[in-house]
Formats: structure tokens, sequence, C-alpha cells
């Protein structure tokens, strides 16, 4: 079966610090991935996602980046956090293109103080 | 632009009773339509959807309506019980952007012993 494992679950960081969260999908291969953001009161949203390895594509402008170096891993990162970095990061996965389910990792608490 | 809309923030319903949540969008392309339930701290979890193409789905006490015509669908949980208690987000995807899911806001219901 396929399992999603997302890290650190807790973060707290100083403004200006950097950011790496990962996120690593087992029991499949070639799945799509997705970083997804809830800041406090707010919905899902889509910072990005991939297709493939090396693949990379950003929804909206911001402070964030991602890379996905190996087929089953997704990496977000930041060089310089602003306070308004902080919220719920969710990773996600699905099989392909045309499945319709996400499948959502437990998620990582920042906090930028 | 939120194209998918959950105007309700919160609902509280009795135990035993029916919940109702609700989801507007306003993009005709959608063509599949999903819930999700989410607890603190935890990642969503998928918890019934429903292609465009149907006007209902049922599985045990969840109900997905689907209406085209008005651009909206909802969730019926009956009977509510208290381990429903959650926040609900309804997220809707079209075909011709496989890629990703556009969520709502979500609502927060909470089941009253």
């Amino acid at each position: 079966s396929q399992t999603i494992h997302q890290w650190p679950a807790t973060l707290v960081q100083p403004v200006g610090s950097p950011l790496s969260l990962e996120c690593t999908v087992e029991g499949t291969s070639n799945p799509n991935l997705y970083w997804y953001r809830q800041a406090a009161g707010r919905g899902l949203q889509l910072l990005f996602y991939s297709v493939g390895i090396g693949q990379i594509s950003s929804e909206v402008p911001q402070n964030l980046s991602a890379s996905r170096p190996q087929d089953r891993q997704f990496i977000l990162s930041s060089k310089k956090l602003l306070l308004s970095d902080s919220g719920f990061y969710l990773c996600a996965w699905k099989k392909f293109s045309g499945a319709n389910v996400l499948t959502f990792g437990a998620g990582s608490r920042l906090t930028v103080l | 632009d939120q194209q998918v809309k959950q105007n309700s923030p919160s609902l509280s319903v009795q135990e035993g009773r029916i919940s109702i949540l609700n989801c507007d969008y306003t993009n005709s392309m959608f063509d599949y339509f999903l819930w999700y339930k989410k607890y603190p701290a935890e990642g969503p979890t998928f918890l019934i959807s429903i292609s465009s193409i149907k006007d209902k789905n049922e599985d045990g006490r969840f109900t997905v309506f689907l209406n085209k015509s008005a651009k909206h669908l909802s969730l019926h949980i009956v009977p509510s019980q208290p381990g429903d208690s959650a926040v609900y987000f309804c997220a809707a995807k079209y075909t011709g952007s496989a890629r990703q899911l556009t969520f709502g806001s979500g609502t927060q219901l909470t089941v009253l012993p």
C-alpha cells in the first residue's frame, strides 16, 4: 500500500532563516506531487505541483520554492522566511494526472517569529 | 478569484440530526467534485466524491448532491455523530486541468452531544 511521509511535523523559525520541509511517498512510482498551505482561518491554497523529477509548477508568486530531486521526494524550501509564511503545510500525491483523489500527508506546522 | 466557495465558516448540529454543508462553484468546466474532512493538526482525508454526470452519490451516512444548473453541491451527514466534528472542504477539478484540485475555504462542523 502507498504511504506519504512529511516532516518535520512542527517547526518554529525566526524571520530571515531558511526552511526545508520534506515529503516522500512510498509504494508507488511516478506520482504527481503537491504542496498546499492552509493559513489560519483560510482554505487550502495550492503552492506547487510536480508531474515528474525536476518538473515544478508554481501556482502563486511567493517566498517559497520547491524541488523534486527524486521520483518520490518533494521538498519545499525558502532562503529567508517571512512572518507571512507561517501556516500549515500539506504535501499530497496522486497516482497520475487523470486521477481524481489526492492523498495528503499529516502536515507540517510552521511558525515564523 | 475564488472559484469554489463555502460561505458558511461554521455549523453546529445536534447529535443524531442531519448536517448539511454547502458549496458553490463558478467554473462551469468543473466536472468532478470531492469532499474532504480534516481534523486539527492532521492532513485532510478523502470522504466522498461525485462526477458531473450524476446528481447524487451515497456512501453510508454521507450523501453528496450536485445541482449543475445552480453550480451548487451539498454534503449531507445523517445521523450526525460527535466524531464528525471537523473541518469539511469541498474541492473541484476539470478534465482539462487534471493536475490539481481547487478547494473551498472549509466549514467547521461541530456536532453537539
